[in-house]
């Protein structure tokens, strides 16, 4: 089946920092989501991107499927973007594959 | 106005005991999800759904048997539950897809059970 690896899997940030978020993947996708799940566990939409360029607020992402791999950009980090990310593709018939996620700490 | 909601939202049962999680999904969506998120933060897909039709069964115990009465829900009734069921259960939902068509999903708050 298809691999996802995500890096950094962990990553500690000043307030005010920027950070970049990769995600590679294996084999070409239909779909690429990108969720950020809380400290209470809950996951968020962030972007759903299966190629080109998304912005919303201090995020925004970037997908370039003919090389197999999505950034997910943060800029002027805040204590509020802390937990951890996800990148999950799909292939066909909506089966999301997850990565391993990248654990953030935003520090005050 | 919740879009996808489960319970409940905390489970904690003893070993043997049979138990149910509720999902619901006020979206219109036509396809619905079970994932499981275990104790690494690892995130899988148990069962889809599509207007209550069995797409995606993966490789799930047979303990494990999802039910939809209606296209805006989806249980998930666990028999006999083991301490490895421990875990977070995500409901998602989307609208359907196929081969080479998708759309974004959306998740639920999640159910983490606990078996002791």
């Amino acid at each position: 089946g298809i691999q996802v690896e995500q890096s950094p899997p962990d990553l500690i940030l000043q307030e005010g920092a920027n950070s970049t978020l990769r995600c590679n993947f294996s084999d070409s996708v239909n779909n690429l989501q990108w969720f950020h799940q809380n400290p209470w566990g809950q996951l968020i939409n962030l972007f759903y991107i299966p190629s080109g360029t998304k912005q919303n607020g201090r995020l925004s992402a970037t997908t370039v499927a003919t090389e197999r791999y999505s950034l997910l950009y943060i800029s002027s980090s805040q204590t509020t973007d802390s937990g951890v990310y996800f990148c999950a593709v799909e292939q066909g018939f909506q089966k999301l594959v997850f990565g391993t996620g990248t654990r953030l700490l935003v520090s005050p | 106005d919740t879009a996808v909601s489960q319970t409940p939202k905390y489970l904690v049962t003893q070993m043997g005991n049979d138990k149910s999680i509720k999902c619901e999904q006020n979206l219109g969506h036509d396809t619905m999800y079970w994932y499981k998120q275990d104790s690494k933060k690892f995130l899988k897909i148990m069962f889809s759904y599509n207007n209550k039709e069995l797409i995606i069964n993966e490789t799930v115990p047979n303990r494990f048997s999802p039910k939809s009465p209606d296209k805006a829900h989806l249980n998930l009734h666990i028999n006999s539950l083991e301490l490895g069921d421990s875990a977070v259960y995500f409901c998602a939902s989307s609208q359907a897809g196929g081969p080479r068509t998708s759309y974004e999903q959306y998740f639920g708050p999640g159910t983490r059970l606990t078996v002791t």
